[in-house]
């Protein structure tokens, strides 16, 4: 059984698209995360909600919108695709607010052209 | 603010070499720390942890003591594989988040 899945796999849009990545988690956790991991593998956290309310924002443009419908889901929209979106993005939960692990799912590459 | 630093890679080892790789954190109270691995296409997955000064953590032949005195959690092991070619993350927890490091990329030649 996957614990934290996502989709898609990979996703190639041009600029100015609209795109969404979907994640899902089945280890009945409270906390979930989007990470974003640039082509240096430096990774930059993103978003963070508890149970479904959002309590990070680091600093993200407001063209990625994060939705959590439900605790085990948390999806990215992202508006307007620029090139420097081009990354892998990370979804991941946790059990707890000061996590003593986090569960990452495999990951979306996203490319940009 | 709370951060964490480790050493800049690629690390490049023969199979059966000793591994370190080091790892520093600022924070302010006593985060857990963590290592990570991340292999090639895939997502992170947890290596070993430690919750509290001078617990040790371990699994896979891979060793980090946390060291409250020096603010450390370097990563250990003493004969690495060719299978041990990952990139490795030291982390800290923060509140609602990790704070993790730059990543160390290390590769192990047969």
């Amino acid at each position: 059984d996957t614990a934290v899945s996502q989709t898609p796999k990979y996703l190639v849009t041009q600029m100015g698209n609209d795109k969404s990545i979907k994640c899902e988690q089945n280890l009945g956790h409270d906390t979930m995360y989007w990470y974003k991991q640039d082509s240096k593998k430096f990774l930059k956290i993103m978003f963070s909600y508890n149970n479904k309310e959002l309590i990070i924002n680091e600093t993200v443009p407001n063209r990625f919108s994060p939705k959590s419908p439900d605790k085990a889901h948390l999806n990215l929209h992202i508006n307007s695709l620029e090139l420097g979106d081009s990354a892998v993005y990370f979804c991941a939960s946790s059990q707890e607010a000061i996590p003593h692990e986090q569960y990452f799912g495999p990951g979306t590459r996203l490319t940009v052209t | 603010g709370n951060s964490v630093t480790q050493m800049e890679g690629p690390v490049t080892l023969s199979e059966e070499a000793f591994l370190t790789i080091n790892c520093t954190y600022t924070a302010t109270g006593y985060p857990s720390l963590f290592w990570y691995v991340q292999y090639p296409g895939e997502g992170l997955q947890l290596l070993l942890k430690a919750t509290k000064a001078d617990d040790k953590g371990s699994n896979k032949g891979f060793e980090a003591t946390y060291r409250k005195e020096t603010t450390s959690f370097h990563l250990e092991k003493g004969s690495v594989q060719v299978s041990d070619s990952a990139v490795y993350f030291c982390a800290s927890s923060g509140t609602y988040k990790y704070i993790f490091g730059t990543g160390t990329r290390l590769k192990v030649l047969a």
